[in-house]
C-alpha cells in the first residue's frame, strides 16, 4: 500500500540555522510528492512538489529532491527564519488510487530569533 | 487564501447529533476532497468526488457520508456523532484527479462533539 513516514517533531532551531525534515514514502505506483504547510490555525498551503523521479521542487528557500532509489523527498532550507514557524507535511498522490493524498504525521518546527 | 471556502468555521453539537459541512471549491475546481484531521490520527483521507461522482473512498465511517453537487459545492454529512468524531475537518479542490494535481485547501471546519 501507500504510506509516508516523517521525521517526528517537534524541531526547534535558532533563526539562519539549516533545516532538514525527513520523509520517505511506500508507493505501488509512480507518485508525485508534496510539502505542505500548515501555519496556526489556518488550512494547508501546497510549499512545493515534484512529479517525477529526480525532479526538484522549491519554494520561498526551500527545496525537495524526488529520489527514487531511496524513496525519499527531504525538504531542506538554507537558513530559517522566524516566519517559518509552522507544521510541515510531507504528502504522495499515486495516481492508481484517484488522487487520493497519503499525508505524514506532520513535524512541527519552531524558529527562535 | 486558497479560493477554497467552507462553512461553518466552527461547530459544537452534542453526542448523537448530525451535522452537515459545506464546501466551495476554488473557481474552475472539478475534484473535491475531504480529509479529517485529528490528533491521534493526524490527516486522514475520508472522500473524494469529481465532477459529481464519487471517485475515491479512504477511511470514512459509514456514518459519514458526503455529496457533490451540480454546481460543484460538495456538503459532509456526520450522523450518530460520537466524541472522538471531534476534529477539523478540511475540504480541498484541484482541477482534475490526475495524480500530479495540486490539492488547495480550505481554511477548515472545527467540530467539537460534547
Amino acid at each position: 500500500g501507500n504510506s509516508v513516514t516523517q521525521m517526528e517533531g517537534p524541531v526547534t532551531l535558532s533563526e539562519e540555522a539549516f533545516l532538514t525534515i525527513n520523509c520517505t514514502y511506500t508507493a505501488t505506483g509512480y507518485p508525485s510528492l508534496f510539502w505542505y504547510v500548515q501555519y496556526p490555525g489556518e488550512g494547508l498551503q501546497l510549499l512545493l512538489k515534484a512529479t517525477k523521479a529526480d525532479d526538484k521542487g522549491s519554494n520561498k528557500g526551500f527545496e525537495a529532491t524526488y529520489r527514487k532509489e531511496t524513496t525519499s523527498f527531504h525538504l531542506e532550507k538554507g537558513s530559517v527564519q522566524v516566519s517559518d514557524s509552522a507544521v510541515y507535511f510531507c504528502a504522495l498522490s499515486d495516481p492508481g488510487t484517484g488522487n487520493q493524498f497519503y499525508f505524514g504525521t506532520g513535524t512541527s518546527l519552531t524558529v527562535i530569533p | 487564501d486558497s479560493g477554497v471556502t467552507q462553512t461553518p468555521k466552527h461547530l459544537i453539537t452534542a453526542t448523537g447529533q448530525r451535522v452537515t459541512l459545506r464546501c466551495s471549491p476554488r473557481s474552475g475546481d472539478l475534484s473535491v476532497y475531504w480529509y479529517q484531521q485529528s490528533l491521534d490520527q493526524g490527516l486522514q483521507f475520508l472522500i473524494q468526488y469529481y465532477n459529481g461522482e464519487e471517485r475515491a473512498k479512504g477511511n470514512i465511517l459509514e456514518r459519514f457520508s458526503a455529496q457533490q453537487f451540480p454546481d460543484l459545492h460538495s456538503e459532509l454529512n456526520l450522523s450518530s456523532l460520537e466524541l472522538g468524531d471531534s476534529a477539523l475537518y478540511f475540504c480541498a479542490s484541484s482541477v482534475g484527479d490526475r495524480g500530479t494535481d495540486t490539492q488547495y485547501f480550505g481554511p477548515g471546519t472545527r467540530l467539537t462533539v460534547l
